[in-house]
């Protein structure tokens, strides 16, 4: 299947601090990427969808100003945590579309290994 | 609105046990249907999925779910449960190029 790496695996940082997160298919051309939060023991919760060259869709309830999304190239998305609180801290996963990338006949989403930001 | 439902939070079975995960759907056209295995710290890993074509479906690790159209429903099973197996398991549901809807979640733990 279609590879998708997340850098960094895992970062912890102060109070305030800005985190990037990248998110990158290794082996397809991703014009369309996935954000999505999981808290701990819970389901995946889908944050954003990441289109190339244009401006992020988010769901109801994520503020865009504080999750910054750029998906500058077709192979590249990343998420930006701004002025990050405790509250923030989660497993972030990220996800590529087979479909959107021609690795795929129908919508199949894969997925990177995830990041795990751990605010103090 | 497209929806999964995964009954079970949590699943205990022995080792060697039958493993059985249930999902059911809702929706009005028919969906794509997928199951995920998720390890601990770990992204998701496809098990297998449901695209339309043969109902019964074989995925990695021995894993196998059914597509019932009349029941709505994609459960998972296992013949055998393997101490490997202990994780969080997740069915998803789409519809044509919809995006994916997630099922809460269903944590395995195998007794030795």
């Amino acid at each position: 299947g279609a590879v998708v790496s997340q850098h960094p695996s895992r970062v912890i940082c102060k109070s305030g601090t800005s985190v990037k997160i990248e998110c990158r298919s290794l082996d397809f051309q991703a014009t369309t990427m996935f954000w999505y939060r999981q808290f701990p023991k819970q389901s995946l919760m889908l944050m954003a969808t990441s289109n190339e060259g244009s401006k992020a869709t988010y769901e109801q309830g994520v503020e865009k100003d504080k999750f910054l999304i750029n998906h500058a190239s077709l192979t590249l998305s990343t998420l930006t945590v701004t002025s990050a609180h405790p509250e923030d801290s989660s497993f972030y996963i990220c996800s590529a579309d087979g479909l959107a990338g021609g690795r795929s006949s129908y919508n199949e989403q894969f997925f990177g290994p995830g990041t795990r930001l751990t605010v103090l | 609105a497209q929806s999964v439902t995964q009954l079970g939070s949590h699943v205990s079975v022995s080792e060697g046990a039958l493993v059985l995960l249930r999902c059911n759907y809702s929706s009005s056209v028919p969906p794509y249907l997928f199951w995920y295995v998720q390890y601990p710290n770990q992204g998701l890993q496809l098990l297998l999925k449901y695209t339309s074509a043969a109902t019964l479906v074989k995925g990695i690790n021995g894993f196998e779910a059914e597509f019932k159209k009349s029941e709505t429903s994609f459960h998972l099973t296992k013949p055998s449960a393997h101490m490997s197996d202990a994780a969080e398991y997740f069915c998803a549901v789409s519809f044509g190029n919809e995006k994916l809807t997630f099922g809460t979640g269903t944590r395995l733990t195998i007794i030795p």
